[in-house]
């Protein structure tokens, strides 16, 4: 079975910093990778998909990089509605997800 | 507009069944294969299990193999996940999730319900 690790599992930063996330996966999975963004008490919204592809909708500021075992989520300049947390999740094969990463205020 | 809502969830305990269900609309449901995935209380992601749009495709993490069923029925538009023997650590926030594909893989979920929430406890 295929791992996903995050780091780091809690991030604390300020609104306008930019914010980089890891995911590194047991093995390649090539670009079967996305990001989803968590709120408290609501679903996983879809960010990012295919690694680098920024689903519709989703602000620019959001951006993934990676391919193979390593990934990055970037935010360029945090806003006040991204403080959740963020999940990578690897779909090569059975789904495996990531252990989140909570982006907290600084 | 693409909605999911599952039901069925409750206080239920060990070794008993729960069958839970998920309404979808705004998509032609028969397009795609459906999937649940679950989230323990303070806890990440867990994928479940999936079916693919003909339900000819089926897969289950090995959490819970042998005990949960899903299915779906297309004329009704709807998901359903039998969960049989639960046990304490099946309790959680259990997600109906759509996929971009009619096939079991990709699982790349761009749609989610709000989930429905099992208790398994005594």
């Amino acid at each position: 079975d295929i791992q996903m690790t995050q780091s780091p599992s809690t991030l604390s930063a300020s609104v306008g910093d930019r914010v980089t996330i890891t995911c590194r996966a047991s093995q390649s999975i090539s670009s079967w990778l996305a990001w989803y963004q968590q709120k408290p008490g609501k679903a996983p919204k879809l960010l990012i998909y295919k690694a680098s592809s920024l689903e519709s909708g989703v602000p620019s500021r959001f951006s993934g990089s990676g391919s193979g075992t390593e990934f990055t989520l970037t935010i360029s300049s945090l806003q006040p509605d991204d403080f959740a947390t963020y999940y990578c999740q690897q779909y090569n094969s059975y789904p495996a997800f990531g252990q989140g990463t909570k982006v907290e205020i600084k | 507009e693409v909605q999911l809502v599952e039901s069925g969830g409750g206080l239920v305990q060990p070794g008993r069944s729960l069958r839970l269900s998920c309404a979808a609309s705004g998509f032609t449901f028969d397009d795609y294969a459906m999937h649940w995935v679950r989230q323990a209380p303070g806890k990440g992601l867990e994928w479940v299990s999936g079916i693919s749009w003909n339900s000819g495709s089926i897969g289950y993490a090995d959490s819970v193999k042998g005990r949960f069923t899903i299915s779906r029925d297309n004329a009704k538009n709807s998901l359903y996940l039998q969960m049989n023997s639960l046990r304490a650590e099946d309790t959680a926030l259990y997600y109906c999730a759509k996929v971009r594909t009619w096939e079991l893989l990709p699982m790349l979920f761009d749609y989610w319900g709000q989930g429905t929430l099992v208790t398994v406890s005594s």
